[in-house]
């Protein structure tokens, strides 16, 4: 079975640094991307972006890019995605996801709040 | 950036009834448009991908079409648990991006 669990909810001020995991199971890790999708109180999805666990390729969504790093250790079966310079806006769920196929996301973690506030 | 622009943002519908969602590409996007049903304090579960293909495990009422920069998705009869958010997602050059969302709730 494809699992996906995430650490604990995160409370940070701004200006500060988040970094979440979202440990895989059930599949080899190192075959499929990873992604990360957030979602802030009461709105949409955002894709933020993923990393490729075997070569280490990342790609990431232009609006957070400089502030979003997602990384990878295939040793742990791991995904990580940090945060800096946090701001109200970025008080939101963040989900990690699976994409065993090009173009969409068909396992979730259970997701993380984070949230920022002074 | 390709922008995804659904209708109706809310829907109220009767169990039995056919309800359709639609979602526009902002350009062309040939059948990589997904869709996924969200519930309150849950990730979004996978229904629909490349356009039309149900996810294993989805209910058969749920379908999807469309190509190009136009999609839909029909729930053939509406169902008590479909009542939910729904989300269209477009895939293009490493770049996805998601539907504002339809709430659709059950009368």
């Amino acid at each position: 079975e494809v699992q996906l669990i995430q650490s604990g909810p995160e409370v940070k001020k701004p200006g500060a640094t988040v970094k979440m995991s979202c440990k895989a199971s059930g599949y080899i890790f190192s075959d499929y991307n990873i992604h990360w999708v957030r979602q802030a109180p009461g709105k949409g999805l955002e894709w933020l972006g993923f990393v490729d666990p075997q070569y280490r390729d990342t790609f990431y969504n232009e609006k957070v890019r400089g502030r979003v790093t997602i990384t990878a250790d295939t040793s742990l079966d791991t995904a990580y995605i940090e945060v800096s310079g946090l701001r109200s806006a970025d008080t939101a769920v963040y989900y990690c996801a699976t994409a065993f196929s090009t173009g969409y996301f068909d396992y979730w973690g259970q997701g993380v709040l984070v949230t920022v506030s002074s | 950036d390709i922008q995804m622009t659904q209708s109706p943002s809310t829907i109220s519908a009767s169990v039995g009834d056919r309800v359709t969602i639609t979602c526009r590409a902002s350009q062309g996007i040939s059948g990589w448009l997904a869709w996924y049903q969200q519930k309150p304090g849950k990730a979004p579960k996978l229904l629909i991908y490349e356009a039309s293909t149900l996810q294993s495990g989805a209910p058969s009422r749920f379908s999807g079409s469309g190509s190009g920069t136009d999609f839909t998705l029909t729930i053939s009869s509406l169902q008590p648990d479909d009542s939910a958010t729904y989300y269209c997602q477009q895939y293009n050059s490493y770049s996805y991006t998601f539907g504002q969302g339809t709430k659709l709730e059950i009368k």
